[in-house]
């Protein structure tokens, strides 16, 4: 998890509120990403970045929204939670030297009740 | 059809065994792959990347590649059962700019 942080690590949240979950970075990456994990779905791509102010929708964006300000920071928002968007959130970076792997940070885990 | 397919386990093996992993992939036109290990509770983290056909090693771990037939194994040679966690295979599929499309997940656990 060197190098990207997660923030919170565990939230509960009631059904209708909006939900921010933020990504910090300090490798100077240019490509950001969210993932949600369940169970059987494996990881799915919410929104990704690739760049200051550029982003563009994943596989299940519906119900989310991405801002990304600085390079080091990506912000993801749930706009009006809903229990189907319990589920553990992983930022991940990539554009470092060598292969285009993802790290990963260390997940959030987001209860919507 | 899924665009990336792993057979979900879970996967038993024998310490000191070879565990098999496979995964399949709808996108003629990736190039990109990588393996990811889970451990329960934690962040995936990257153990290889492939590119071109073939195998490629490190250390007791082995990715093969076959674009024809559109697969990507990872053999873990000498299965310790530290190496019991989840697996994921990950593709960057043609069109995509970095983004990488994930399996579900082979759940290992090697038996002491």
């Amino acid at each position: 998890d060197a190098g990207i942080t997660q923030s919170p690590r565990h939230k509960v949240t009631e059904t209708g509120t909006p939900v921010t979950l933020r990504c910090h970075q300090t490798e100077n990456h240019r490509y950001m990403y969210w993932y949600r994990q369940d169970p059987g779905h494996g990881l799915r791509l919410i929104h990704y970045s690739y760049g200051v102010k550029d982003t563009d929708k994943g596989e299940v964006s519906d119900g989310y929204s991405v801002s990304r300000s600085k390079t080091e920071d990506f912000l993801l928002t749930l706009e009006s939670a809903t229990s189907s968007q319990t589920s553990v959130y992983f930022c991940a970076i990539s554009g470092g030297q060598g292969a285009d792997g993802y790290t990963f940070g260390s997940g959030t885990r987001l209860t919507v009740v | 059809q899924k665009e990336v397919e792993q057979n979900s386990g879970p996967l038993s093996v024998p310490e000191g065994a070879i565990a098999s992993l496979n995964c399949t992939y709808s996108d003629r036109g990736s190039q990109s792959f990588f393996w990811y290990r889970q451990y329960s509770g934690k962040s995936p983290e990257l153990i290889m990347s492939i590119y071109s056909n073939g195998d490629k090693e490190d250390g007791r771990f082995t990715a093969q590649l076959n674009k024809a037939s559109q697969y990507v194994s990872l053999l873990i040679r000498d299965s310790q059962p530290s190496d019991s966690a989840t697996y994921l295979c990950a593709v960057r599929l043609s069109g995509s700019a970095r983004q990488l499309t994930f399996g579900s997940g082979t759940q290992l656990t090697v038996l002491p």
